[in-house]
């Protein structure tokens, strides 16, 4: 197990475009969380899976974006009409259960030209 | 809600010495603290952990006390290396407002100097 994968590691679109990022997290991890992390800033709760069931979604989340994890493995987090203020470093985490420790990727870089 | 808050960074140190990051919370219930380190283009790693008051966690030579009457769970290190050039974020979960997730505070950036 090579830990939590997160593709792909940079992305650079235009204003206006769709991007869809995937995350592979450590197989035996049921609970898998999103956040996003901008330039000086520490990381901010975007949404978290418990296997399939999406149970919790921030404010932040706001109608542009959605996150599946449609069997309980892989999840992707897609952006529609991408905005500039979308441009921020977005990481997954995966955990054995909810008092578990997390183990994070290493996150995809996101530029909105 | 819940919240973290760091000291201001950055901290620029010299090699061997002495390192202290604060960090305060306010959070309900009885909340979970950690540190996570940041290196240069990647993830972020558990550093240390401690799950109720009084618990030290520790890890690489680094430590933090869960102190409850202060509400803090300050980074301290004896002696620092360059490769400890990093940014660390105090975080905590499990309060009554943040559940299972993380909340982090803003992070601390770390230079070392040989």
């Amino acid at each position: 197990d090579t830990g939590v994968s997160q593709d792909p590691r940079h992305k650079i679109t235009k204003r206006g475009q769709n991007v869809t990022f995937r995350c592979d997290p450590i197989s035996e991890h049921n609970r898998l969380y999103w956040y996003r992390q901008t330039l000086g800033q520490g990381p901010e709760f975007l949404t978290y899976f418990q296997n399939e069931a999406q149970l919790e979604k921030s404010r932040l989340l706001s109608d542009r974006f959605s996150a599946e994890r449609p069997k309980g493995s892989f999840s992707t987090l897609e952006i529609q009409r991408t905005e500039q203020g979308d441009s921020a470093m977005y990481l997954c985490a995966s955990s054995f259960g909810p008092f578990y420790g997390y183990t994070f990727g290493s996150g995809t870089r996101l530029t909105v030209v | 809600g819940d919240s973290v808050t760091q000291m201001e960074g950055p901290v620029t140190l010299s090699e061997e010495a002495f390192l202290t990051i604060n960090c305060t919370y306010t959070a309900t219930g009885y909340p979970s603290l950690f540190w996570y380190v940041q290196y240069p283009g990647e993830g972020l790693q558990l550093l240390l952990k401690a799950t109720k008051a009084d618990d030290k966690g520790s890890n690489k030579g680094f430590e933090a006390t869960y102190r409850k009457e202060t509400t803090s769970f300050h980074l301290e290190k004896g002696s620092v290396q360059v490769s400890d050039s990093a940014v660390y974020f105090c975080a905590l979960r499990g309060g009554e407002t943040s559940g299972s997730r993380l909340t982090f505070g803003e992070g601390t950036q770390l230079t070392v100097n040989p």
